[in-house]
């Protein structure tokens, strides 16, 4: 059975940092591309970042996040991770990590998601 | 990026009625390869998405017949042929051709 599983959510302060992780497995990790996609409350969904299969060497970013998150996996942990900085109050969301399907163009099983607030 | 505009957003439904959801897109989805990448993902309160519809029409394993996906090019359509309980929540529509994936604003399900 496929599993994803964040964690690393939590409270910050406007111009804080923060890690969020997505554990994996059920799958053979490495062959498949990942994105992480938010939801505000009560809003609909964004795409935040997405990375290739293998050795993630290709990446992209959503244009609210760019510059300030970085997406990165670790395939001997079965992980992906995103390092958020300079957060805003706009960050504010939950967070879900997202599994592409291996022929590409969709995402197939998603995790739970981690709750990130940003604020004073 | 290609915006996706759903409707309605809100849709009261009959138990054992039908339902409709629309889903446009500000380009073409139609693929340099021929195909066509709309998904449709339903959200049940407090949980996180979980797709229903793949490439227009496929369905997903475990997925009710009574849920159907059609559409071409820009204009595609969600059809819940009778509406059960258990089909409460927010259906998303995503586009898969261009990239970045976009996504609906959503349109949240309610029983009458």
């Amino acid at each position: 059975e496929v599993q994803l599983v964040e964690s690393g959510g939590g409270l910050v302060q406007p111009g804080g940092s923060l890690r969020l992780s997505c554990a994996a497995s059920g799958f053979t990790f490495s062959r498949y591309s990942l994105s992480w996609v938010r939801q505000a409350p009560g809003k609909g969904l964004e795409f935040v970042s997405a990375l290739s299969s293998g050795d993630g060497v290709s990446t992209s970013y959503g244009k609210s996040v760019q510059g300030r998150f970085t997406i990165s996996r670790d395939n001997s942990k079965n992980t992906l991770y995103l390092d958020m900085g300079s957060l805003r109050v706009e960050d504010t969301a939950v967070y879900y990590c997202a599994r592409e399907q291996s022929s590409g163009y969709t995402l197939d099983y998603w995790g739970q998601g981690t709750l990130v607030t940003v604020s004073s | 990026d290609g915006v996706m505009t759903q409707s309605p957003l809100s849709l009261p439904v009959t138990l054992g009625q039908p339902a409709s959801i629309s889903c446009r897109s500000s380009q073409s989805l139609v693929h340099s390869n021929g195909n066509t990448y709309l998904n449709w993902f339903q959200q049940r309160p407090g949980q996180s998405p979980r797709r229903l519809i793949y490439a227009v029409s496929n369905r997903d394993s475990g997925v009710p017949d009574r849920f159907s996906g059609s559409g071409s090019a820009t204009d595609f359509t969600l059809k819940i042929s009778r509406v059960e309980a258990e089909d409460v929540g927010v259906y998303f529509c995503m586009q898969g051709t261009h990239w970045p994936y976009t996504f609906g604003q959503g349109t949240k399900l309610e029983i009458k």
